[in-house]
């Protein structure tokens, strides 16, 4: 099973500020099968980002997502108010699919 | 649009069968364009994806090895929805259960789990 650790489990920044979350796999990950969810409190997860770097519909561009192997990034450029939330990472190249524990996202 | 509209109990009780219901508008359950799948929730677990299906010429099923023992998915054409079922339940099922669809191009189905039924509380207790 690949195991997806997300760093930092916290990160308190302002809106307007750059926010960089990690996504570190235990074996190497197709980039066609990594994708970045958002989900805020009493709601499913929203896609973000899917084969490490597309937006899904929707989504601004000041999200974007980049890596390769075992190493992806998810960067939100300028935070605006609604981008506060927890963001989780998934791989679907293996079975079975694995989620990361989640970096939340706070309001400073 | 597609929508995923979930149906179900809110409790079980322990060593009984959990069961789902997830109804699709704006897709077919037999689209070779999607696979559909169930997802948990909890504090102690995180998100734990559960098992799937897709239809492609026939049937497939993929489970999570932690659950394969215990559930099963499946696919309901004439009424265009997919169902969970989850036996021999215990405390440590009480979790959120959602329905998702995952998209796929051109045979491979790499686009994200893209649309998310409204999630399902579910608690096992007595």
């Amino acid at each position: 099973e690949v195991v997806l650790t997300q760093s930092p489990g916290t990160l308190s920044l302002s809106p307007g500020e750059r926010a960089t979350l990690s996504c570190t796999a235990s074996q190497s990950v197709s980039s066609s099968f990594l994708v970045w969810y958002q989900q805020k409190p009493g709601q499913a997860p929203r896609l973000v980002i899917y084969g490490a770097s597309t937006r899904a519909t929707g989504i601004p561009d000041r999200f974007s997502g980049s890596g390769s192997g075992t190493d992806f990034t998810l960067t939100i450029s300028r935070l605006e108010p609604e981008d506060f939330a927890v963001y989780y990472c998934q791989q679907y190249g293996s079975s079975p699919w694995t989620f990361g524990q989640g970096t939340k996202v706070e309001i400073k | 649009q597609v929508q995923l509209q979930q149906s179900g109990p809110g409790l079980v009780k322990p060593s009984q069968t959990l069961s789902l219901t997830c109804a699709i508008s704006g897709d077919s359950v037999s689209s070779y364009s999607a696979a559909w799948n169930w997802i948990r929730q909890s504090p102690s677990r995180g998100l734990e994806w559960l098992g799937r299906t897709y239809y492609r010429s026939k049937w497939y099923y993929d489970y999570a090895v932690s659950v394969k023992s215990r559930i099963t998915i499946n696919p309901d054409t004439s009424n265009n929805q997919f169902s969970l079922q989850l036996n021999s339940v215990t405390p440590e099922d009480t979790a959120v259960y959602y329905c998702a669809r995952v998209g796929c191009s051109g045979g491979t189905c790499a686009l994200g789990l893209d649309y998310w039924g409204q999630g399902t509380l579910v608690t096992v207790s007595s």
